[in-house]
């Protein structure tokens, strides 16, 4: 099946500093990746759209000047979480399509554990 | 407006079946995606109903019934390795995905 792949898988930064996060597809082309945070016992959220080649789709009350989505290739894109704070901790997931298939089955990357001090 | 509403907590014993229910009310319907997310760990897929019916796909099977706006998750034979957060998704008209809160299921042996 599909793969996609995120690193860091963990990472723990002090307050007013920016962290970049990678999502990968190792074996398809991406049409569109998604990124959602999910903090303990809740449900994961969907931060934002993006797609290859164009500006990333916020969802509403997300600081796009804050988590700033790059999708620069079919293969890649990055969410850096610029001046973090303690309340961002939290587990950071990236999803994305393949976009030839009938319901777009999203596949998920195995999260990323953000930590801020 | 638009609502999944799944059970918090389940408890099942290893070897038996448990059914897990879901109902949604969202704007727009585009199919329906069962998950299963271990603690700390991203979620993986386990269904997909568009159509009424049952899908079955393995010890897991999956039914639809979009006028009642119902689906249930039954996993058979249940395993320790079970015990997880079984999450139900809806894709709106916008195809954008709604997650329910997910239901944790503890496997008791």
């Amino acid at each position: 099946g599909a793969v996609v792949s995120q690193h860091p898988s963990r990472v723990i930064c002090k307050s007013g500093t920016s962290v970049k996060i990678e999502c990968r597809s190792l074996d398809f082309q991406a049409t569109t990746m998604f990124w959602y945070r999910q903090f303990p016992k809740q449900s994961l959220m969907l931060m934002a759209t993006s797609n290859e080649g164009s500006k990333a789709t916020y969802e509403q009350g997300v600081e796009k000047d804050k988590f700033l989505i790059n999708h620069a290739s079919l293969t890649l894109s990055t969410l850096t979480v610029t001046s973090a704070h303690p309340e961002d901790s939290s587990f950071y997931i990236c999803s994305a399509t393949e976009g030839d298939k009938d319901y777009n089955e999203q596949f998920f990357g195995p999260g990323t554990r953000l930590t801020v001090l | 407006g638009q609502n999944i509403d799944q059970p918090t907590e389940m408890t099942a014993t290893e070897g038996a079946i448990v059914q897990i229910n879901c109902t949604y009310q969202t704007s727009g319907f585009n199919g329906l995606f069962w998950y299963q997310q271990h603690a700390g760990e991203a979620p993986t897929f386990l269904s997909y109903n568009v159509l009424d019916g049952l899908e079955e796909k393995g010890r897991f099977s999956s039914f639809l019934s979009r006028s009642k706006g119902y689906s249930y998750l039954l996993l058979k034979e249940l395993q320790m390795k079970d015990s997880a957060s079984y999450l139900c998704v809806i894709m709106d008209s916008n195809y954008q995905l709604i997650w329910g809160a997910g239901t944790k299921l503890i496997i008791k042996p």
